[in-house]
């Protein structure tokens, strides 16, 4: 069983365009986090949910719009999407947040191009 | 400003060979330090988790040092295997909160 899943893999679209990516986690964890992987292989923390309540929002451009409908679950919404804006976009997540160790899973990636 | 610096960017080694990763960081105040290996079209995945008093943990054929003083880590892989051809990502975690700083990671190829 895939312990951090997101859909779709691969999303190559137009400039302009608003695109979603989505991620579900199977391993029962109460925080949840979106990275962006640029071309220089720098992966950035974009946001963090804990228990569906926003606890890391860095400064991401308001295109980028988080949504948490569940503990499980945490989709990427992207508006007015940019040349820039092409990465490969990892979704992760850990039991909890905190000062404590908390170990990270991550996603396979979803590669966004836009042309 | 929180920041960490790998070296080398990239190495080949033959294998069977040992190599030695380097991470430096500034990342203040401390909480722990992770290595990930990142296969190629992969996530990353979780190597060693050390916190400050630790200074070595091993996960297999894969070994880290922690000097908490000198802001410093290694990675060290024995008797590499093909597997082991991915990149190395040294990440450090500060204190109050989960969030973490990456460094740009080091490619390793080994060679047959």
């Amino acid at each position: 069983d895939t312990a951090v899943s997101q859909t779709p893999k691969y999303l190559v679209t137009q400039m302009g365009n608003d695109k979603s990516i989505k991620c579900e986690q199977n391993l029962g964890h109460d925080t949840m986090y979106w990275y962006k992987q640029d071309s220089k292989k720098f992966l950035k923390i974009m946001f963090s949910y804990n228990n569906k309540e926003l606890i890391i929002n860095e400064t991401v451009p308001n295109r980028f719009s988080p949504k948490s409908p569940d503990k499980a679950h945490l989709n990427l919404h992207i508006n007015s999407l940019e040349l820039g804006d092409s990465a490969v976009y990892f979704c992760a997540s850990s039991q909890g947040w905190g000062t404590d160790t908390y170990e990270q899973y991550f996603g396979p990636g979803t590669r966004l191009t836009v042309t | 400003k929180n920041q960490v610096e790998q070296s080398p960017q990239s190495l080949i080694i033959l294998e069977g060979k040992n190599c030695t990763l380097q991470c430096n960081y500034t990342v203040s105040p401390f909480s722990n330090l992770r290595w990930y290996k990142q296969d190629t079209g992969r996530g990353p995945v979780s190597l060693t988790i050390m916190t400050f008093s630790e200074n070595t943990k091993s996960n297999g054929r894969y070994t880290a040092t922690l000097d908490a003083d000198t802001k410093q880590s290694s990675l060290h892989i024995t008797a590499s295997q093909l597997s082991d051809s991915a990149s190395y990502i040294c990440v450090v975690s500060a204190t109050a909160g989960n969030k973490l700083t990456f460094g740009g990671g080091t490619r390793v190829l080994v060679k047959p």
